[in-house]
């Protein structure tokens, strides 16, 4: 079955620290590959993407995400972490075979940036 | 530019009553989505509309009806609320991919449900 894994449910880290945010997927083909963030009490905002190229790809307030195919991973990165990143993090994919593209999400992962 | 419009915001209802939540997005969009978000449960799908004229179930359609009214607006009606269906329901749009789209989600504010 299709499925997308945030293997942790909260990820801490110290402010001005880098952080990583892990999420591996078991979806066949070449999927496209998303990241949300939602802060609290709000609707999710999209981060950043990967449809094919360069496996390191930049998105919205600094974040980037590593696409890596032979572990099937697509992990949320950022240098330095500000508190403001203390958000809920969601990896998704979408599966680009048989028209009917449906899009797997995974679970969460809460973000704390301490000061 | 107001994306993705949610009403209402907030809403308590009795069990057995019934409501319709409403969502209208202005991006010109073909594909609209109604999800459900519970602790520690993530994102659940409940209805999708591929494009204007359709809708097809998700993962989680039981107690629930759509109507797709145009291609702005896609409504989420519950005819006999629960209070399993306590939950934050938010509705989404975007392009269908391929065509020219990479089909990522817009979202709006969510409309928090409490079934008494």
């Amino acid at each position: 079955a299709q499925s997308v894994a945030q293997p942790e449910d909260q990820v801490n880290v110290a402010e001005g620290n880098p952080l990583t945010v892990k999420c591996t997927y078991s979806v066949s083909g070449n999927p496209y590959l998303f990241w949300y963030v939602q802060y609290p009490n709000r609707g999710l905002q999209f981060l950043l993407k990967y449809i094919t190229g360069d496996n390191l790809v930049k998105g919205s307030y600094g974040f980037e995400a590593e696409f890596n195919k032979s572990q099937t991973s697509f992990h949320l990165k950022k240098p330095s972490a500000l508190v403001s990143d203390s958000a809920l993090y969601f990896c998704a994919v979408r599966d680009m075979r048989g028209g009917n593209y449906q899009l797997i999400w995974g679970a969460g992962t809460k973000l704390i940036i301490k000061p | 530019n107001a994306g993705v419009t949610q009403t209402p915001k907030f809403q308590v209802l009795k069990t057995g009553q019934s409501m319709t939540l409403q969502c209208a997005q202005d991006m010109n969009h073909n594909s609209m989505y109604w999800y459900r978000q519970d602790p520690g449960m993530g994102l659940r799908l409940i209805y999708y509309s591929a494009s204007e004229g359709t809708t097809d179930k998700g993962e989680v359609p039981n107690g629930y009806n759509v109507s797709r009214l145009n291609k702005r607006e896609f409504s989420l009606r519950l005819e006999s609320a629960a209070p399993s269906q306590t939950s934050v329901y938010f509705c989404a749009s975007s392009e269908r991919p391929p065509s020219g789209s990479t089909g990522e989600l817009f979202f709006g504010e969510g409309s928090r449900l409490t079934v008494l």
